[in-house]
Formats: structure tokens, sequence, C-alpha cells
């Protein structure tokens, strides 16, 4: 059974600095892995999505990391601004499955 | 159109009172999925649609529940006899195929009073 885990949970830094969000999942056998956020209270928007195939993909000063054989992804936010403060969910396709499974998700905080 | 759309954004109603969830996917795309998200909570699975197939009603958490996807496009979620614990955001997303993310919209905040 496919699980996902966030680490962390939560994460305050000053504005400026560059950060790593982290996401692992236990079956390596992912059709593709997604990257949403969510600001409080608001639905989700999504970020940047990966295809097994791939090993990174780029928006911005966004850039998320893929490897399957360890069942890791990292999102990169570059010169963090307090806009970026929100909740950051990771989900994965598994195979063929239709369904997402999903990160708790790490709150972040960008402090001015 | 240009993205997911949920109707109504608020819905305020008393208990025992039934209520209709509206999603209008992005034109074009087969999939549809209903999630809700409890205060403070994760996402939970309830309805999935896939073409003509025949919905995955699995998450629905009990009979009260039932969603319609009417000619391969808009949804409804439909909540009988609502209870206080029905109170979340209600999360409706598209996905053109398979190879393709999700698309959220913004959401229904139900709210039973």
């Amino acid at each position: 059974k496919q699980e996902v885990t966030q680490i962390p949970a939560a994460l305050s830094v000053p504005e400026g600095e560059n950060l790593v969000l982290n996401c692992s999942f236990t079956d390596s056998a992912i059709y593709n892995l997604q990257w949403f956020r969510q600001d409080p209270g608001k639905g989700l928007t999504s970020l940047l999505l990966i295809q097994s195939s791939q090993r990174e993909q780029t928006s911005g000063r966004l850039n998320a990391s893929l490897d399957k054989s360890s069942g890791r992804s990292t999102l990169y936010i570059a010169a963090s601004q307090p806009g970026d403060s929100a909740t950051y969910l990771c989900a994965v396709r598994g195979g063929s499955n239709y369904q997402l499974i999903w990160g708790a998700g790490t709150k972040l905080i960008i402090k001015p | 159109g240009a993205g997911v759309s949920q109707s109504p954004s608020n819905k305020v109603t008393e208990k025992g009172k039934d209520v209709e969830l509206r999603c209008d996917p992005i034109s074009g795309h087969t999939a549809l999925y209903w999630y809700r998200q409890s205060l403070g909570q994760g996402l939970e699975f309830l309805i999935y649609f896939q073409g003509n197939s025949a919905p995955d009603k699995s998450g629905l958490p009990s009979d009260r529940f039932s969603a319609e996807r009417t000619g391969g496009s808009v949804s409804t979620l439909t909540i009988q006899r609502t209870q206080q614990e029905d109170s979340a955001v209600y999360l409706c997303a598209s996905v053109r195929e398979l190879a393709y993310g999700y698309t959220f919209g913004s959401g229904t905040r139900l709210t039973v009073v």
C-alpha cells in the first residue's frame, strides 16, 4: 500500500532564504508525482507535475526533483518571499491507478 | 472554461436539510473527482468519474451522499439530511488524461448549523 510522507510538517524561515521541502513514498511504482500549494481556506493550486520518467521540473523559483528508486521528491524554493507562505502538498499516482495518494503537507511560513 | 468552477463558494445550511454542490470541469477533461477537507485535515477522496464508466463511489462516507455527472461534464454532489460532521470544504478536480495532473476548483465551504 502506497504511503506518502512529508517532512517537515511545518517550517518557518526568513524571507530570502532558499529552502527544500521533502516528500517520500513507499512504493516506487508511480506514474507521476504532483506538488500543490494550498492557501488558508482556499483550494489547491498545482505547482509542478513530474512524470515517472522525468528527474525534475522547474517553474520560476520552484524546482521539483524525483528519485523513484529511493522513493523521494524534493521541492526547492529559491529566494523565498512572504507570498510563498502556504501549505505544500505532494501527491503520487501509482501505476495505472487513477487515485492520488496524498502527503499530509508542509506548512511553510516565510517571515518578512 | 479556463479552470474548474465550483458553486456555491460558500453554503450555510441547517442540520437535516439537503444540499447540492456543483462542479463544472475543464472542457475536454475526461475524469472528475470529488474530495472533501475538514478543518485542519488532509484530503478525503469521495468519488471518481471517468468517461462513461461506472463511477468509483468507494469514498462516499454514507448513503446520504450521492453524485452524478451529466453528459460527461458537470457534476453534482448531493448530501441529504446534512449533519454537522458534514461541514467541510468540498473540492472538485478534473484531469485530462492519466498522464496529466489534477486541476482543482476553489471548493465549496459547507457549514451545517
